[in-house]
């Protein structure tokens, strides 16, 4: 089974700290995914990365950068955490291909910035 | 761009009832379509997908989703619910963006299921 692990479920943190949230797959897909999931407004996508070192914003990326430095390790960073960055986090991998859509979830990170 | 909408926020049905969560999308070519389940504290589960073929599919738990393109809605149905099936539903549509393949997802279905 794929399997994606983060490195916290949760994590509280106070306001200016840089945050770092892990993320490991264990299945060499190519693909990995950021997004944050608030109630009411679903998953939304802060980045991706398509390859090592590669990475596209997605449709959130203010307050975030992201960092993938081997391919089944994926990072999220809040270089200076806010209140409104409050979340879950949740990863996900797929694998590469036209076809490939279907994504495998982490059990997510549960951030509170104070 | 690609939008997904699930009209219903919350929704509450008895144990043994049936189930239909609605779903619609907005894309312009032929559409890859999801749909996924959170349990509490838990990250996403896939449920089942359709890519083309059959526009009956059936996933797992015994959850099935049916295609209509003349709608644009791709329900997600089981005939007989358990209490175990309390979670929230996520619909979501595919898109190839020439770097990777991304998912869009609606706000979410939230399940309650009484005794």
């Amino acid at each position: 089974d794929v399997k994606v692990t983060q490195s916290s479920r949760y994590l509280v943190k106070r306001t200016g700290e840089k945050v770092f949230l892990e993320c490991v797959q264990d299945m060499d897909h190519e693909n990995m995914f950021w997004y944050r999931q608030d109630p009411g407004l679903g998953l939304r996508l802060i980045y991706f990365s398509y390859d090592v070192k590669m990475k596209e914003k997605g449709d959130i990326p203010e307050g975030y950068s992201v960092s993938r430095e081997k391919k089944e390790r994926f990072s999220l960073i809040l270089e200076s955490a806010s209140t409104n960055q409050t979340s879950m986090y949740l990863c996900a991998s797929s694998p590469s291909g036209g076809y490939s859509y279907e994504q495998y979830f982490g059990p997510g990170t549960r951030l509170t910035v104070t | 761009a690609q939008s997904v909408t699930q009209p219903d926020i919350h929704i509450t049905v008895s144990e043994g009832a049936s189930l239909e969560l609605r779903c619609n999308y907005s894309y312009g070519a032929t559409p890859y379509l999801f749909w996924y389940v959170q349990s509490p504290g838990q990250g996403l589960q896939l449920l089942l997908k359709y890519f083309s073929g059959d526009t009956l599919v059936q996933g797992i738990k015994g959850f099935e989703a049916e295609f209509k393109r003349s709608q644009s809605s791709f329900n997600l149905r089981k005939p007989s619910v358990h209490w175990s099936d309390a979670a929230e539903y996520f619909c979501a549509v595919g898109v190839f963006t020439g770097t990777a393949s991304k998912l869009t997802f609606g706000t979410g279905t939230r399940l309650q299921v009484t005794l």
